[in-house]
């Protein structure tokens, strides 16, 4: 089953625009990450943020985690058409066997227009 | 450091035949994880191994799948009399853990496409 929800479902920009991906989710968590996958491709990973932190940066990308609310947001500035792809949230649960295990959003499709 | 690998990249198979996918992950990576992905939707989680013992089978993983990493390295999995609702994307993922915390990034191969007719 799904862990959580992302919005929007697409996301339509022009080149040089900031993209907004939102993702929430239900059961404690220990860590959440943001993946990218291109068009039938496996995914890459772009960003690991902490149950305890708040907020991450990484390159143009930038992270932030609101553990009360259960939501994270994902914020890509000066999106390139490269950029384009499908983006992940994925939650990882802490505790026993379960540790490592992710459970994945069903995505955001950015598209990037030059 | 050539990433994790899986093989074939794309299947296609008759209802009722089996088959069997081959995932080798990064080198030095313990952790090894199998996922399936649906067209639009998020990869689902399968299993998972730590060195050769298989940890945690989802409730999604019937009968007619098994998963093996005999050596602590490569792995494959095996869908025997397979149905059209199998088709999917079957990715795998390797990672390492270091001491008593497992680093959590999980590093993703270019996936199989299974294509059940």
């Amino acid at each position: 089953s799904q862990q959580g929800e992302e919005d929007p479902q697409a996301l339509s920009i022009q080149e040089g625009e900031n993209a907004t991906m939102n993702c929430s989710y239900k059961t404690s968590i220990n860590n959440l990450q943001w993946y990218r996958q291109n068009s039938g491709r496996g995914l890459v990973h772009l960003i690991l943020i902490r149950s305890n932190e708040r907020e991450k940066h990484s390159g143009r990308l930038r992270v932030t985690l609101d553990t009360s609310k259960k939501s994270s947001s994902l914020l890509i500035t000066a999106s390139r058409a490269a950029d384009t792809a499908s983006y992940f949230c994925a939650t990882g649960v802490g505790g026993g066997t379960s540790y490592g295990k992710l459970t994945f959003g069903q995505g955001t499709i950015l598209t990037v227009h030059p | 450091d050539t990433g994790v690998s899986q093989n074939p990249r794309h299947k296609i198979t008759k209802r009722g035949q089996n088959v069997t996918f081959r995932c080798d992950p990064i080198s030095e990576h313990n952790r090894l994880y199998w996922y399936r992905q649906t067209l639009g939707q998020g990869p689902e989680f399968l299993t998972y191994f730590q060195n050769e013992a298989q940890l945690e089978k989802s409730r999604l993983l019937s009968d007619r799948f098994s998963a093996e990493r005999p050596k602590g390295s490569f792995s494959t999995l095996e869908i025997q009399r397979t149905e059209q609702g199998d088709s999917a994307m079957y990715l795998c993922a390797s990672s390492t853990s270091s001491g008593s915390i497992p680093l959590d990034t999980q590093y993703f191969g270019p996936g199989t496409r299974l294509t059940v007719l």
